[in-house]
Protein backbone atom coordinates (compact mmCIF):
# COMPACT_ATOMS: atom_id res chain seq x y z
CA UNK A 1 0.00 0.00 0.00
CA UNK A 2 1.83 3.09 -1.27
CA UNK A 3 1.15 5.95 0.90
CA UNK A 4 0.33 10.00 -0.48
CA UNK A 5 3.02 11.42 -2.75
CA UNK A 6 3.48 15.18 -3.74
CA UNK A 7 5.45 16.45 -6.36
CA UNK A 8 7.67 18.76 -6.85
CA UNK A 9 9.01 18.11 -3.74
CA UNK A 10 11.00 21.12 -4.14
CA UNK A 11 10.09 24.29 -6.01
CA UNK A 12 11.70 27.80 -6.41
CA UNK A 13 9.79 30.21 -8.60
CA UNK A 14 9.71 34.01 -8.99
CA UNK A 15 7.08 36.52 -7.77
CA UNK A 16 4.68 36.82 -10.22
CA UNK A 17 4.59 33.78 -11.47
CA UNK A 18 2.30 30.70 -11.62
CA UNK A 19 3.08 27.36 -9.71
CA UNK A 20 1.08 23.94 -9.43
CA UNK A 21 1.63 21.00 -7.37
CA UNK A 22 0.08 17.54 -7.67
CA UNK A 23 -1.10 15.06 -4.68
CA UNK A 24 -1.83 11.58 -5.01
CA UNK A 25 -3.79 10.13 -2.16
CA UNK A 26 -3.89 6.51 -1.22
CA UNK A 27 -5.91 4.65 -3.44
CA UNK A 28 -9.62 4.42 -2.46
CA UNK A 29 -9.59 7.40 0.24
CA UNK A 30 -12.30 9.38 -0.29
CA UNK A 31 -11.47 12.67 1.15
CA UNK A 32 -8.28 14.87 0.32
CA UNK A 33 -6.67 18.10 2.29
CA UNK A 34 -4.44 20.38 1.53
CA UNK A 35 -2.58 22.51 4.30
CA UNK A 36 0.39 25.16 4.46
CA UNK A 37 3.19 25.01 7.11
CA UNK A 38 5.20 27.85 7.39
CA UNK A 39 8.65 27.78 9.43
CA UNK A 40 8.31 26.94 13.09
CA UNK A 41 4.04 26.73 12.68
CA UNK A 42 2.17 23.44 12.77
CA UNK A 43 0.54 23.00 9.46
CA UNK A 44 -3.00 24.70 8.93
CA UNK A 45 -5.93 23.92 6.53
CA UNK A 46 -6.79 25.33 3.24
CA UNK A 47 -9.29 23.22 1.27
CA UNK A 48 -10.03 19.66 1.06
CA UNK A 49 -12.38 17.41 -1.25
CA UNK A 50 -14.92 14.64 -0.78
CA UNK A 51 -13.98 12.79 -4.10
CA UNK A 52 -14.42 15.40 -6.75
CA UNK A 53 -16.56 17.94 -4.58
CA UNK A 54 -14.55 20.39 -3.05
CA UNK A 55 -16.48 20.97 0.19
CA UNK A 56 -14.60 23.66 2.39
CA UNK A 57 -11.89 26.52 1.72
CA UNK A 58 -10.40 28.06 4.70
CA UNK A 59 -10.08 31.86 4.61
CA UNK A 60 -6.18 32.03 4.03
CA UNK A 61 -7.11 30.54 0.26
CA UNK A 62 -6.81 33.92 -1.22
CA UNK A 63 -8.56 34.18 -5.12
CA UNK A 64 -5.10 33.38 -6.16
CA UNK A 65 -5.05 29.76 -5.08
CA UNK A 66 -7.21 27.16 -6.97
CA UNK A 67 -7.68 22.85 -6.38
CA UNK A 68 -9.29 20.92 -8.30
CA UNK A 69 -9.49 17.11 -7.76
CA UNK A 70 -10.70 15.67 -10.77
CA UNK A 71 -12.32 12.10 -11.05
CA UNK A 72 -12.05 12.34 -7.20
CA UNK A 73 -8.28 10.70 -7.66
CA UNK A 74 -5.12 13.19 -7.59
CA UNK A 75 -5.83 16.39 -6.98
CA UNK A 76 -3.68 20.00 -8.06
CA UNK A 77 -3.11 23.24 -6.37
CA UNK A 78 -2.30 26.12 -8.32
CA UNK A 79 -0.69 29.56 -7.15
CA UNK A 80 -1.51 32.12 -9.80
CA UNK A 81 0.86 35.22 -9.16
CA UNK A 82 3.17 33.93 -6.31
CA UNK A 83 4.21 36.43 -3.70
CA UNK A 84 7.02 35.93 -1.10
CA UNK A 85 4.41 35.33 1.61
CA UNK A 86 3.07 32.16 -0.04
CA UNK A 87 6.97 30.75 0.69
CA UNK A 88 5.84 27.60 2.43
CA UNK A 89 5.76 23.80 2.95
CA UNK A 90 2.07 22.82 1.38
CA UNK A 91 1.19 19.33 2.44
CA UNK A 92 -1.44 17.08 1.15
CA UNK A 93 -3.52 14.40 3.27
CA UNK A 94 -6.33 11.96 2.48
CA UNK A 95 -8.28 9.59 4.43
CA UNK A 96 -11.16 6.77 4.13
CA UNK A 97 -14.13 8.73 5.87
CA UNK A 98 -15.61 5.45 7.14
CA UNK A 99 -19.06 4.67 9.69
CA UNK A 100 -17.97 8.58 10.29
CA UNK A 101 -14.61 8.37 11.47
CA UNK A 102 -11.28 9.33 9.44
CA UNK A 103 -7.62 9.68 10.12
CA UNK A 104 -5.39 11.73 7.85
CA UNK A 105 -2.02 10.35 6.02
CA UNK A 106 -0.08 13.40 4.96
CA UNK A 107 2.53 12.99 2.15
CA UNK A 108 5.69 14.51 2.01
CA UNK A 109 5.20 18.30 1.10
CA UNK A 110 6.23 20.66 -1.40
CA UNK A 111 8.11 23.04 -0.41
CA UNK A 112 8.23 26.16 -2.53
CA UNK A 113 10.34 28.93 -2.04
CA UNK A 114 9.29 32.74 -4.05
CA UNK A 115 12.20 35.02 -4.53
CA UNK B 1 -13.69 28.00 17.46
CA UNK B 2 -11.13 25.05 18.30
CA UNK B 3 -7.82 25.74 19.24
CA UNK B 4 -4.61 23.51 20.88
CA UNK B 5 -2.07 24.66 22.89
CA UNK B 6 1.33 23.28 23.09
CA UNK B 7 3.02 25.64 25.59
CA UNK B 8 6.44 23.55 25.42
CA UNK B 9 8.41 24.82 21.81
CA UNK B 10 11.42 22.53 22.56
CA UNK B 11 12.63 19.68 24.89
CA UNK B 12 16.19 18.76 25.06
CA UNK B 13 16.44 15.54 27.21
CA UNK B 14 19.25 12.40 27.24
CA UNK B 15 18.86 9.35 25.97
CA UNK B 16 17.02 7.40 27.88
CA UNK B 17 15.21 9.90 30.25
CA UNK B 18 11.77 9.77 29.58
CA UNK B 19 9.44 13.22 28.65
CA UNK B 20 6.25 14.23 28.44
CA UNK B 21 4.64 16.43 25.45
CA UNK B 22 2.15 18.88 27.01
CA UNK B 23 -1.14 20.00 25.16
CA UNK B 24 -3.98 21.15 25.97
CA UNK B 25 -7.66 21.92 23.37
CA UNK B 26 -10.62 24.38 23.38
CA UNK B 27 -13.94 23.11 21.60
CA UNK B 28 -17.50 23.59 22.29
CA UNK B 29 -18.19 20.29 20.34
CA UNK B 30 -18.99 17.20 22.70
CA UNK B 31 -17.79 14.88 20.06
CA UNK B 32 -14.37 15.48 18.55
CA UNK B 33 -11.17 13.61 17.81
CA UNK B 34 -7.88 13.96 19.34
CA UNK B 35 -4.89 13.11 17.11
CA UNK B 36 -0.76 13.57 17.68
CA UNK B 37 1.49 13.60 14.64
CA UNK B 38 5.34 13.20 14.43
CA UNK B 39 7.34 15.15 11.81
CA UNK B 40 10.93 14.14 11.53
CA UNK B 41 13.60 16.11 9.91
CA UNK B 42 12.37 14.44 6.39
CA UNK B 43 9.23 16.40 6.84
CA UNK B 44 6.42 14.02 6.30
CA UNK B 45 3.62 14.11 8.99
CA UNK B 46 3.53 10.51 10.68
CA UNK B 47 0.56 9.86 12.65
CA UNK B 48 0.77 8.21 15.99
CA UNK B 49 -2.42 8.35 17.21
CA UNK B 50 -6.23 9.09 17.36
CA UNK B 51 -8.35 9.20 20.23
CA UNK B 52 -12.34 10.32 20.19
CA UNK B 53 -13.95 12.24 22.88
CA UNK B 54 -15.77 9.46 24.60
CA UNK B 55 -12.75 7.09 25.11
CA UNK B 56 -10.60 8.32 28.30
CA UNK B 57 -8.76 4.95 28.53
CA UNK B 58 -5.10 5.80 28.42
CA UNK B 59 -3.19 4.11 26.04
CA UNK B 60 0.65 2.79 25.79
CA UNK B 61 1.67 1.44 22.48
CA UNK B 62 5.54 0.37 23.25
CA UNK B 63 7.71 3.44 24.56
CA UNK B 64 4.57 5.44 23.69
CA UNK B 65 1.82 5.98 26.08
CA UNK B 66 -1.14 9.01 26.04
CA UNK B 67 -2.96 10.49 29.00
CA UNK B 68 -6.21 11.91 28.16
CA UNK B 69 -8.27 14.21 30.49
CA UNK B 70 -11.58 15.37 29.63
CA UNK B 71 -11.80 17.59 33.27
CA UNK B 72 -8.17 19.46 32.15
CA UNK B 73 -8.84 19.25 28.32
CA UNK B 74 -5.55 17.59 27.90
CA UNK B 75 -3.89 15.19 25.59
CA UNK B 76 -0.81 14.63 27.03
CA UNK B 77 2.76 12.31 25.56
CA UNK B 78 5.12 10.16 27.14
CA UNK B 79 7.93 8.30 25.49
CA UNK B 80 9.69 6.18 27.89
CA UNK B 81 13.05 5.88 27.57
CA UNK B 82 14.21 8.37 24.61
CA UNK B 83 15.58 7.29 22.19
CA UNK B 84 17.90 9.61 19.14
CA UNK B 85 15.84 8.58 16.83
CA UNK B 86 12.55 10.27 18.88
CA UNK B 87 14.13 13.78 17.63
CA UNK B 88 11.54 15.22 15.95
CA UNK B 89 8.39 18.44 16.36
CA UNK B 90 5.07 16.43 17.95
CA UNK B 91 1.84 18.22 16.96
CA UNK B 92 -0.72 17.57 18.75
CA UNK B 93 -4.06 17.89 16.53
CA UNK B 94 -8.04 18.60 17.04
CA UNK B 95 -11.09 18.05 14.58
CA UNK B 96 -14.18 19.42 15.70
CA UNK B 97 -16.05 16.12 15.07
CA UNK B 98 -15.72 13.02 13.02
CA UNK B 99 -14.28 13.80 9.40
CA UNK B 100 -13.21 17.50 8.97
CA UNK B 101 -9.84 19.53 8.95
CA UNK B 102 -7.34 19.24 11.43
CA UNK B 103 -6.72 22.37 13.85
CA UNK B 104 -2.65 21.56 15.01
CA UNK B 105 -1.01 22.89 17.60
CA UNK B 106 2.25 24.73 17.15
CA UNK B 107 4.24 21.88 17.96
CA UNK B 108 6.79 20.86 20.66
CA UNK B 109 10.62 20.05 19.10
CA UNK B 110 12.22 16.87 20.99
CA UNK B 111 15.60 16.77 21.01
CA UNK B 112 17.30 13.46 22.11
CA UNK B 113 20.83 13.50 22.90
CA UNK B 114 23.09 10.44 22.91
Amino acid sequence: DTGVSQNPRHKITKRGQNVTFRCDPISEHNRLYWYRQTLGQGPEFLTYFQNEAQLEKSRLLSDRFSAERPKGSFSTLEIQRTEQGDSAMYLCASSLLKQGTETQYFGPGTRLLVL
Amino acid sequence: AQKVTQAQTEISVVEKEDVTLDCVYETRDTTYYLFWYKQPPSGELVFLIRRNSFDEQNEISGRYSWNFQKSTSSFNFTITASQVVDSAVYFCALTRNAGNMLTFGGGTRLMVKP
